[in-house]
């Protein structure tokens, strides 16, 4: 089993651009969460999906965040316009049948 | 928002000795989960304690949680070099399927 995969790993990108993180969650999970950790204020939820829908968006921070998942195997978070506080490491993650979740590597994010 | 707050922040021992960290949370829960997480990685789930458990072991690993005073603790013996990382609770409740973490305790094993 390959994991949760994201790409790309590391993104630079300037204020203003469109930044968008890809999953792939484990193959059968029908959870997927995205993540943000920041040092300012750790490890935030900010969208979760229940068999490609999604359930709980509150922890979005703005209209400048939005996330998709048009199958069960592929879901994105796209950032439009991005600014320098979007600076973060975004994770994904998927769960089965189990409360645990799998985490993937993360995207490190820097917009300057 | 952050509900698990870990503590210590940091803690340094020396290869051998047991580590202990806290957790504590704020709202009522389904399960309370521990992940590690080495520098520059992922989260790595540890082990998952429900609300009508007191205590579960796993390996080197034990876990205790005290609903009424809305804490748990985690416990690890004969520690490691490689355990060095972040260690990090997070509960799950209140109808939601999402984690709360807390701000984590970052350990270092001492060769």
């Amino acid at each position: 089993d390959a994991g949760v995969i994201q790409s790309p790993r590391h993104e630079v990108t300037e204020m203003g651009q469109e930044v968008t993180l890809r999953c792939k969650p484990i193959s059968g999970h029908d959870y997927l969460f995205w993540y943000r950790q920041t040092m300012m204020r750790g490890l935030e939820l900010l969208i979760y999906f229940n068999n490609n829908v999604p359930i709980d968006d509150s922890g979005m921070p703005e209209d400048r965040f939005s996330a998709k998942m048009p199958n069960a195997s592929f879901s994105t978070l796209k950032i439009q316009p991005s600014e320098p506080r979007d600076s973060a490491v975004y994770f994904c993650a998927s769960r089965g049948n189990s409360d645990e979740q799998y985490f993937g590597p993360g995207t490190r994010l820097t917009v300057t | 928002s952050q509900q698990g707050e870990e503590d210590p922040q940091a803690l340094s021992i020396q290869e051998g000795e047991n580590a202990t960290m806290n957790c504590s949370y704020k709202t009522s829960i389904n399960n309370l989960q521990w992940y590690r997480q080495n520098s520059g990685r992922g989260l790595v789930h540890l082990i998952l304690i429900r609300s009508n458990e007191r205590e579960k072991h796993s390996g080197r690993l034990r876990v205790t949680l005290d609903t009424s005073k809305k804490s748990s603790s985690l416990l690890i013996t004969a520690s490691r070099a490689a355990d060095t990382a972040s260690y990090f609770c997070a509960t799950e409740g209140g109808g939601a399927d999402g984690l709360t973490f807390g701000k984590g305790t970052h350990l270092i094993i001492q060769p």
